[in-house]
């Protein structure tokens, strides 16, 4: 089976430009997760979907969006972008009464 | 609030020595613990988990991790480390039922041959 899969790999954006992100989870997990992890932290929390609906969502501002589809993959969004946003943004996706995660390779965000 | 203290940032070991990873939780029920290891580039990849029963947990790549909730940690462990294992290691909580971990800064492992 393939594993949880994100796009792109790498992005370069501009202060104040918006970027939207992909994550395609493992085939048969309902609810996906996104953190961000700057460089030497741990991952820390944005939001998580089950069944496209949000069950959680982290210390981050309202410019941090996201929604997950039928199929069950999910976006990020992030508007007005600044340059602490800079990071590597993780998706995982866990499966149905399970509560360890599976994360992707993640999509590195550089602003300048 | 759950929270996670891993107090070695970095550690550096010889090829073949043993390890000892140091984990410590903050949650005032049984916690969902968990050992993740990310190695350069790449997303977390699980090692063992617990949730409940025998306190000591196997995972993969031949990792052990002990449960004592009267220290509230949760230490990885390995008898013999190979190059392969120099990565990045995080520890992670999460109370029972919320589905959302809470991670530690992480320990950088350093191989030495």
């Amino acid at each position: 089976d393939a594993g949880v899969t994100q796009s792109p790999t790498h992005l370069i954006k501009t202060r104040g430009q918006q970027v939207t992100l992909r994550c395609s989870p493992i085939s048969g997990h309902k609810s996906v997760s996104w953190y961000q992890q700057v460089l030497g932290q741990g991952p820390q929390f944005i939001f998580q979907y089950y069944e496209k609906e949000e069950r959680g969502r982290g210390n981050f501002p309202d410019r941090f969006s996201a929604r997950q589809f039928p199929n069950y993959s999910s976006e990020l969004n992030v508007n007005a972008l600044l340059l602490g946003d800079s990071a590597l943004y993780l998706c995982a996706s866990t499966p149905d009464g399970r509560y360890e995660q599976y994360f992707g390779p993640g999509t590195r965000l550089t602003v300048t | 609030a759950q929270s996670v203290t891993q107090p070695d940032i970095h550690i550096t070991v010889s090829e073949g020595a043993s390890l000892e990873l140091r984990c410590n939780y903050s949650y005032g029920a049984t916690p969902y613990l968990f050992w993740y290891v990310q190695s350069p580039g790449q997303g977390l990849q699980l090692l063992l988990k617990y949730f409940s029963g025998d306190t000591l947990v196997q995972g993969i790549k031949g990792f052990e991790a002990e449960f004592k909730r009267s220290q509230s940690s949760f230490n990885l462990r390995k008898p013999s480390v190979h190059w392969s294992d120099a990565a990045e290691y995080f520890c992670a909580v999460e109370s029972g039922g919320s589905y959302i971990p809470t991670f530690g800064r992480g320990t950088s492992l350093i191989v030495h041959p």
